[in-house]
């Protein structure tokens, strides 16, 4: 079954620090790997994504996550943060071998920056 | 620019009530995705579609509906509504047969169940 897990409910980090919100995933089969980021009162917003090739992916706002198959892992970083990278991140899987209609999210990181 | 639409931002029904939410999307997608939002929870999947008057069940249907009479809009229905479901409720939407691509969600609906 796909299960993903995001081991921190909160992440701190000072503004201009890098920072990493951690992931790890789940599945039978090669994945296809999301990033979403959600601010105060909206939806979802997605940031990047892993398909193939290239294990680093860049995406939105200067993110960027590096896919580990050995690890299983696919860790969202920035090298410098924002106070308005405050919000909460959602990781994401996709099982390609299953039809690739559902999406399994993680339960969610929230992310304070402070200044 | 690329929208998904929800009928309401905040709702507050009755415990019994029927409640209808809404979800519109202007992409021609044909997928589409009810998902509710719980703290140290993320999202869980309710029901989907992939096509007019086609449904597929997600991981927590007991006490949903949904309908889909056009391709664009994708309605949840609580048949009659209980205090456990007072929640998040987001909306999405992606294109069929590309697995690769990432979804589209509207900005929720914030049910209160009293």
């Amino acid at each position: 079954a796909q299960s993903v897990a995001q081991p921190e409910d909160q992440v701190n980090v000072a503004e201009g620090n890098p920072l990493t919100v951690k992931c790890t995933y789940s599945v039978s089969g090669n994945p296809y790997l999301f990033w979403y980021v959600q601010y105060p009162n909206r939806g979802l917003q997605f940031l990047l994504k892993y398909i193939t090739g290239d294990n680093l992916v860049k995406g939105s706002y200067g993110f960027e996550a590096e896919f580990n198959k050995s690890q299983t892992s696919f860790h969202l970083k920035k090298p410098s943060a924002l106070v308005s990278d405050s919000a909460l991140y959602f990781c994401a899987v996709r099982d390609i071998n299953t039809g690739g209609f559902k999406t399994i999210f993680g339960a969610g990181t929230r992310l304070f920056v402070k200044a | 620019d690329v929208k998904v639409t929800q009928s309401s931002r905040y709702l507050v029904k009755r415990t019994g009530e029927k409640v209808f939410l809404e979800c519109v999307q202007d992409m021609d997608h044909e997928n589409m995705f009810w998902y509710r939002q719980d703290p140290g929870l993320g999202l869980r999947l309710i029901y989907f579609s992939y096509d007019v008057k086609m449904k597929e069940k997600g991981d927590i249907p007991e006490g949903y509906s949904v309908s889909r009479e056009k391709k664009e809009r994708f309605s949840l229905i609580l048949e009659s509504a209980s205090t456990n479901q007072t929640s998040m409720y987001l909306c999405a939407s992606s294109p069929l047969g590309d697995q690769r691509h990432e979804q589209y969600f509207g900005p929720g609906t914030r049910l209160t169940v009293t």
